[in-house]
């Protein structure tokens, strides 16, 4: 089973921050990741897939990039909606396995 | 829009069966495949397994032995079954959508079940 560890735990930032969250998997995946957000009470929702591709209707300050083991999601200026959790996924083998998150909270 | 539903007991003994159902509206089943997931403080998201609108099927390893994926399509569901449950099923319960439009990434999430295991 291939193991998705993201890094930091927790981020706290400010409103109007760079986030840089990061995905690192146990064997190379290619560029078979996908980034997720999840809020309170809520389902993850898809933001960017393939590494790199934002999903329809995400917001051009979340981006993805990387490629085999390592894999970063940046977003470039935090609004108050992107305080959540960011998990990653990835579907290069069976079973697809989702990293443990990283919690963007407000400092 | 798509719209994804869970439902089925919240409350199962252990030893017993969890069963839940996953009604789709707004879209048809057919053309996609469609996945259980769950989520848990202590094991974070776990893939369950999916059924393709074919009705082929595919589950996690550590599950496998105790899984169940099926899909009506006349009434455009798919539902879960896992049997043998103990205290470390306990899990809010998430049905999902994937296929070739978010390239086999889940894309369509239902607002989760939560299921406990006790007696």
């Amino acid at each position: 089973e291939i193991v998705l560890t993201q890094s930091p735990a927790t981020l706290s930032l400010s409103p109007g921050e760079r986030a840089t969250l990061s995905c690192r998997a146990s064997q190379s995946i290619t560029s078979y990741l996908a980034w997720y957000q999840q809020k309170p009470g809520q389902a993850p929702r898809l933001l960017i897939y393939d590494a790199s591709n934002r999903a329809a209707g995400i917001p051009a300050r979340f981006s993805g990039s990387g490629s085999g083991t390592d894999f970063t999601l940046t977003i470039s200026s935090l609004e108050p909606e992107d305080f959540a959790l960011y998990l990653c996924l990835q579907r290069s083998g069976w079973p697809h396995t989702f990293g443990g998150g990283t919690k963007v909270e407000m400092k | 829009q798509v719209q994804l539903q869970e439902s089925g007991p919240g409350l199962v003994k252990p030893s017993e069966t969890l069963s839940l159902t996953c009604t789709v509206s707004g879209g048809s089943i057919s053309g996609y495949y469609w996945s259980w997931i769950r989520q848990s403080p202590g094991k974070g998201l776990e893939w369950i397994g999916y059924v393709h609108y074919t009705g082929s099927t595919d589950f996690n390893p550590s599950l496998r032995s105790r899984v169940t994926i099926s899909r009506d399509t006349s009434k455009n569901q798919f539902s879960l079954k896992l049997n043998s449950v103990t205290a470390a099923d306990t899990a809010l319960y998430y049905c999902a959508r994937s296929g070739d439009e978010s390239r086999g990434y889940l894309d369509y999430w239902g607002q989760g079940a939560l299921v406990t295991v006790s007696s």
